[in-house]
């Protein structure tokens, strides 16, 4: 156990939808980073959080958005949802802010778009 | 058009021999460079990291080699255990801006056997 959690586990919406993932780091951990991993792009870095903050952006489309709450938690916002964003999404958090260090990853949710 | 997964590379050991995984990063403004391992259902877990100024970098069992000439990055697993079986990941990571912008390689299925 990582001590990352993330809820749900698994979620299945249509087409058009949105929906909200949420993310509580370890604790004590500042840095939040939420990745995608899809069958046909494998791992995907798309946002990071650092005490509040956005910090860098990878590849994270138009329709996804993210915060991080005072309480350090997060969560990911997808709006509009394509068939093509089924897919595995994971965070992970680290206690420091400059290069990477240790990243502790949350189980993911597994989000099905019908 | 139909989503085809990944092709993910193999590579196959016996119990007890050792493992090199190889991985070619695009990036030689790159700050850090990361190895996850990803057991099948579960999230990616930490293994090592080493700094663009390092060469090398030993852990319990594994040992990260850096060549900043050839853009390669290397994992060795000593003694490669059946429980070494999963799919490892490179990352590189640019820092920048007060933030962390990784890109992963596709991975690199490792399959011990007995």
């Amino acid at each position: 156990d990582s001590g990352v959690t993330q809820t749900p586990k698994h979620l299945i919406t249509a087409t058009g939808q949105r929906v909200t993932l949420r993310c509580s780091p370890r604790s004590g951990d500042l840095s939040v980073y939420w990745y995608q991993q899809s069958l046909d792009q494998g791992l995907q870095f798309l946002i990071h959080y650092y005490n509040g903050e956005e910090r860098a952006k990878g590849n994270i489309l138009e329709r996804f958005s993210a915060q991080q709450f005072p309480d350090l938690h997060s969560e990911l916002n997808l709006s509009s949802l394509e068939l093509g964003d089924s897919a595995l999404y994971f965070c992970a958090s680290s206690p420091i802010l400059a290069g990477v260090g240790e990243q502790y990853f949350g189980p993911g949710t597994r989000l099905t778009v019908t | 058009g139909e989503s085809v997964g990944l092709h993910l590379p193999t590579l196959s050991v016996q119990e007890g021999d050792n493992s090199i995984i190889n991985c070619a990063y695009s990036n030689s403004a790159s700050d850090y460079f990361i190895w996850y391992k990803q057991e099948s259902g579960k999230g990616p877990q930490f293994i090592i990291d080493i700094r663009s100024n390092m060469d090398k970098r030993q852990g319990q069992r594994v040992t990260v080699l850096l060549n900043k000439t050839v853009k390669h990055l290397s994992l060795q697993i000593a003694a490669t255990q059946p429980g070494d079986s999963a799919v490892y990941f490179c990352a590189e990571i640019r820092s920048g801006g007060g933030g962390n912008k990784l890109t992963f390689g596709t991975g690199t299925q490792l399959k011990v056997e007995l």
